[in-house]
């Protein structure tokens, strides 16, 4: 099995900013994946965190809004930049060869 | 149409009832879970299913590839159990990527 930790637990940002959410894992792990679960909604998948090269990303999601680092088998980061309102949702990490293993998100407010 | 379809979406039950949930999904998948999603956000996975039944304590899980549709059974349910229940499956084609039905709200009252 696998533990994933998130940072920030939650925050409340300011519109036209950005913030960046890390993901560690306990173990080295192939897959890493970030979905976005907005209020009253089912998560969706933004990307698929490739080590070493760049992300996968789903449609309707795009590098310049979301960029995405992976720099070992333990790690990666998501920043939501230039924040709407519309951004409001929970972030989350999940891992595993399987996407079986999942953070315990990020709550991320816009005002 | 969704390729994950759950039911109920939201179920209230009394302590100490049978509780159980469905899932139906149209696509064929290598593997199904079921989450479990409470107020802070945080899931934690309950089951990973490929065929049959797992069994967890109170919790069970069936899944059926012909009929495509498993459920989660909760017996002798307790108001912790109260949370989201996430049915997501990993579709044959996609890797590891999950595709997410839009979960069941359980309520257990006291």
């Amino acid at each position: 099995s696998a533990v994933i930790s998130q940072k920030p637990s939650r925050d409340i940002c300011q519109r036209g900013t950005s913030l960046t959410i890390q993901c560690q894992v306990d173990s080295q792990v192939t897959m890493m994946f970030w979905y976005r679960q907005q209020p009253g909604q089912s998560l969706t998948l933004i990307a698929t965190a490739n080590q070493g090269s760049e992300a996968t990303y789903e449609s309707g999601f795009v590098i310049d809004k979301f960029p995405i680092s992976r720099p070992n088998l333990t790690f990666s980061t998501l920043t939501v930049s230039n924040m709407s309102p519309e951004d409001s949702s929970i972030y989350l990490c999940s891992a595993g060869d399987r996407g079986q293993f999942f953070g315990p998100g990020t709550r991320l407010t816009v005002l | 149409k969704n390729e994950v379809e759950q039911s109920p979406q939201n179920l209230t039950a009394q302590e100490g009832e049978f509780i159980t949930i469905n899932c139906s999904y149209s696509v064929g998948i290598s593997a199904l879970h079921w989450l479990q999603q409470h107020p802070g956000g945080g899931i934690v996975s309950l089951f990973m299913l490929s065929s049959g039944k797992k069994k967890h304590g109170r919790l069970i899980a069936t899944i059926n590839i012909q009929e495509k549709h498993s459920s989660l059974h909760i017996t002798a349910s307790h108001p912790r159990d109260s949370a989201v229940y996430i049915c997501a499956v990993m579709e044959e084609t996609s890797g590891s990527r999950l595709t997410f039905g839009e979960g069941t709200q359980l309520t257990v009252n006291p």
